[in-house]
């Protein structure tokens, strides 16, 4: 089955510093690319997502980067702010009826003022 | 739309006592997912579902049962709570190849 490695486990920033987050992915039929994020206390919140046929997606602050070959994606997030702060899932799936995403081990994020 | 609710939010269990976790949604997705994260921890699958009456395992499905009788609803039952069952759960629904809604948790402690 699919595996995803999320790294790091815990990432420490200054308020508008970037911030980049990395996933390698094992399966190469998988072809969804979410990333979500979880505040405290709460569920988690898609905040970007890529397809397979596309190499970045860019959202105000938030891109994502996607390299089929290497079998990897990134999250970069541009001059955090202290409400960054949050754990950042990972997940990667594959179509055709067999859409169940495999999650990464999350990111703490912690952004200082 | 709601979109996905949970009840209760939070939950005081008795070992060996049992209960239900309901998870509805609003927005007729085929799939529903259960997930357990405990504290510090990833989420870990215990069961989903691609349509009303199928069901199926997933990483750690063991004292936990799943029902699936209409599209909104994706009850979780947990037979016989153990401490080991301590957790924050949560239920997520998706269309196909789209992104997953997550519902606000049901923090559970067994004692």
């Amino acid at each position: 089955g699919e595996n995803v490695e999320q790294h790091p486990s815990t990432l420490s920033v200054q308020e508008g510093d970037s911030a980049v987050i990395k996933c390698t992915y094992s399966d190469s039929a998988s072809n969804y690319f979410p990333w979500y994020k979880q505040e405290l206390g709460k569920g988690p919140q898609l905040i970007i997502d890529i397809r397979s046929n596309v190499g970045e997606k860019k959202d105000q602050r938030i891109a994502v980067t996607l390299n089929k070959t290497a079998k990897h994606f990134s999250l970069h997030i541009t001059e955090t702010q202290p409400e960054d702060s949050a754990v950042y899932f990972c997940a990667a799936s594959k179509g055709g009826g067999s859409y169940i995403p495999t999650f990464g081990r999350g990111t703490s994020l912690i952004v200082h003022p | 739309n709601a979109g996905v609710t949970q009840t209760p939010k939070f939950r005081i269990l008795k070992i060996g006592q049992s209960m239900t976790l309901q998870c509805t949604q609003d927005m007729n997705h085929n799939y529903m997912y259960w997930y357990r994260q405990d504290p510090g921890m990833g989420l870990k699958l215990i069961y989903y579902s691609v349509g009303a009456g199928i069901t199926d395992k997933g990483e750690v499905p063991n004292g936990y049962n799943v029902s699936r009788s209409t599209t909104e609803d994706f009850p979780l039952r947990l037979e016989l709570a153990a401490p080991s069952q301590t957790s924050v759960y949560f239920c997520a629904s998706s269309s196909e190849g789209n992104e997953q809604f997550f519902g606000p948790g049901t923090r559970l402690t067994v004692l």
